[in-house]
């Protein structure tokens, strides 16, 4: 079946200008989660939403970042005012409640 | 103190020989391990997960786990070159009722050697 789509792959951008990176997650997993990963680094949480709950927010790095999930499904990360050190892979996470974590392919953001 | 710990290595083997992976976690409360796999530019990929006190065997990986010394292990038995890459442990975090988040350590990179 369909694993996490994740959009774009790569995306090279400005210091300054605004990003959207998409997460279409497992059908059906109601959690879904996004994090950083820093070249050679580990993963960084960044926001967590289950249901219709409250997201969890507590690992946004600031507040240009933000993210929403629309019907249960779709997630969006936006990242505002772009700058050098938001350059990472983004990497989106889907799976059934306190079932292990399935990921998408990431997305490659690089800021010029 | 890191919520999850694991040494960076590189760990080195032979071969055919066991690798032996660790991970160390502060949360006591915690019910759910998982160990990742990521080969370079690539996502993690999940490979073993396990919940209660003891072994859990699947093919040539085996994860072992000790609540009480909060510690978790993978085994990789007859290691094969195309394990290598680098191994992250994960620990589900959170009290019931409240948000879980899977928390990571920060990868043992493991070479494989012909």
């Amino acid at each position: 079946g369909a694993g996490v789509s994740q959009s774009p792959s790569n995306k090279v951008t400005e210091k300054g200008k605004d990003v959207e990176l998409r997460c279409d997650p497992i059908s059906g997993h109601t959690a879904l989660y996004w994090y950083r990963q820093s070249l050679g680094q580990g993963l960084e949480f960044l926001i967590y939403f289950q249901g219709n709950s409250a997201p969890d927010k507590s690992g946004l790095p600031s507040d240009r970042f933000s993210a929403e999930r629309t019907g249960g499904s779709v997630s969006t990360l936006t990242i505002q005012r772009t700058q050098q050190e938001d350059s990472a892979v983004y990497l989106c996470a889907s799976s059934l409640v306190n079932q292990p974590q399935h990921f998408g392919d990431g997305t490659r953001l690089s800021i010029l | 103190q890191k919520e999850v710990e694991q040494n960076s290595g590189p760990l080195s083997v032979p071969e055919g020989a066991i690798a032996s992976l660790n991970c160390t976690y502060s949360d006591r409360g915690s019910q759910s391990f998982f160990w990742y796999r990521q080969y370079s530019g690539k996502s993690p990929e999940l490979i073993m997960f396990i919940y209660s006190n003891g072994d859990k065997e699947d093919g040539r990986f085996t994860a072992q786990l000790n609540k009480a010394s909060q510690y978790v292990s993978l085994l990789i038995r007859d290691s094969q070159p195309s394990d290598s890459a680098t191994y992250l442990c994960a620990v589900l975090v959170g009290s019931s009722g409240s948000a879980r988040q899977l928390t990571f350590g920060s990868g043992t990179q493991l070479t494989v050697l012909p």
